[in-house]
């Protein structure tokens, strides 16, 4: 079982600033199939990057995804007040069983 | 637009069992794949399960399997989760996603549109 490591845990940023956040895999993960879903409080997950690199419909251009075999990177150019929330990745190949890292929260600093 | 709404979620002692539904609209159920992802009370998103188009392949996370089951109706556009012997562990909010297409392999796990949780507690 592939096993994702986010850091860091805690990212606290002004809006305007760039913000990287990591996503490690404990096995290559073929095909990038890597996502990345922002969650806001009390709302459900919202799908944000697939393929490792594309952008779902109506997501922002400041989000960007990269990264390919064990090290996957969500950057979001310059934060903007919504963008303030906890980004989760999340493994999906056509295994029987899904995994998603523990999340990194994004506070305004 | 894509809508997954989820209901039964609620109040149930520890061994008791609870029905979730999750009704779809803007989709046509039986194309998909859907899953169920939970959350405890601050803690991060684990998978739960998962069903194919026609509800033929279930597959469950070990924490869960042997006491929850996932089933569909897709005359009515409606996914189901019956849990049993529930414990309160299994306190969390349940979310219904919706998968990818059945007929494109690949993306049967990415979670493509999610409804918006049914809280479930577990206490006596």
């Amino acid at each position: 079982e592939v096993v994702l490591t986010q850091s860091p845990g805690t990212l606290s940023l002004s809006p305007g600033e760039r913000a990287t956040l990591s996503c490690g895999a404990s096995q290559s993960v073929g095909g990038s199939y890597l996502a990345w879903f922002q969650q806001k409080p009390g709302q459900a997950p919202r799908l944000l990057i697939y393929g490792s690199s594309f952008r779902a419909t109506g997501i922002p251009d400041r989000f960007s995804g990269s990264g390919s075999g064990t090290d996957f990177t969500l950057t979001i150019s310059r934060l903007e007040p919504e963008d303030f929330a906890v980004y989760y990745c999340q493994l999906y190949d056509t295994s029987p069983q899904l995994t998603f890292g523990g999340g990194t929260r994004v506070d305004i600093k | 637009d894509v809508q997954l709404v989820e209901s039964g979620g609620g109040l149930v002692q520890p061994g008791g069992s609870l029905r979730l539904s999750c009704e779809a609209s803007g989709i046509s159920l039986k194309n998909y794949w859907m899953h169920w992802v939970r959350q405890a009370p601050g803690k991060g998103l684990v998978w739960i399960s998962r069903s194919n188009g026609d509800g033929t392949m279930r597959d469950y996370a070990d924490s869960v399997r042997g006491r929850f089951t996932i089933s569909r109706d897709n005359a009515k556009n409606t996914l189901f989760m019956q849990m049993n012997r529930l414990t309160d562990e299994d306190t969390a909010v349940y979310y219904c996603a919706r998968g990818g297409n059945v007929l494109i392999q690949r993306e049967a796990n990415l979670l493509y549109w999610w409804g918006q949780g049914a809280p479930v507690t577990v206490s006596s």
